[in-house]
């Protein structure tokens, strides 16, 4: 059974640019959340994506897009990338309506580097 | 989402049980207790989740108290591969809509051989 899988592993860009990352869930599971962690601190929550759609948003600005598709993977983009959004980017998959036990598994993330 | 309060760091020697401490003193009555870890550049990964009694699975036990007010979770026989970061979380369980996690800095625990 495999779990959340991310890609790329590893990213450069410069600043200005944009980039996607990819996710895919854990086998059955419909629900995709999205975290940034930058050095040193903990996952912060960018963004949660089920049946399609953005339905619940953290503190972060619009450059900050997503999408799911129907087969539940889910895409990150940043635009305009500044220096520091530089960090590891984690995908999380869950299982919708599990009432209280949704719990999130994480993938092995992505780490971007804006130079 | 109630706060939580860890330590920044413990040492716990290899083979004895590591306690690891959380105070969530605001916790609501259908906020849920989690613990995650993150090894160095990996993933956080689930560990144990609980709502008012004692929780145990293979990995740790997690112990809330009466008031709920904070909880130990703890790894009975600690190796060199649990040297992480672990986090203590505190979520409400929304049926009808999106969870997701706030996690604070975390404790991070080192074993020593």
């Amino acid at each position: 059974d495999a779990g959340v899988t991310q890609s790329p592993t590893h990213l450069i860009k410069t600043r200005g640019q944009q980039v996607t990352l990819r996710c895919s869930p854990k086998s059955g599971h419909d629900t995709v959340s999205w975290y940034q962690q930058a050095l040193g601190q903990g996952p912060q929550f960018i963004f949660q994506y089920y049946e399609e759609e953005e339905r619940q948003r953290g503190n972060f600005p619009d450059r900050f897009s997503g999408h799911q598709f129907p087969n539940y993977s889910s895409e990150l983009n940043v635009n305009a990338l500044l220096l520091g959004d530089s960090a590891l980017y984690l995908c999380a998959s869950s299982l919708n309506g599990d009432r209280g036990r949704e719990t999130q598994y994480f993938g092995p993330g992505t780490r971007l580097l804006v130079l | 989402d109630a706060k939580t309060t860890q330590p920044p760091s413990m040492d716990c020697a290899e083979g004895r049980a590591a306690n690891l401490p959380c105070n969530h003193s605001t916790i609501s009555g259908n906020e849920y207790v989690y613990w995650y870890r993150q090894i160095h550049s990996q993933g956080p990964q689930y560990i144990i989740h609980g709502l008012k009694n004692n929780e145990t699975n293979e990995m740790a036990s997690l112990i809330i108290t009466e008031d709920r007010k904070s909880s130990t979770l703890i790894l009975p026989h600690a190796t060199l591969r649990d040297t992480a970061v672990y986090y203590c979380i505190v979520r409400v369980a929304m049926p009808t809509y999106g969870q997701n996690f706030v996690f604070g800095p975390g404790t991070r625990l080192s074993v020593l051989p």
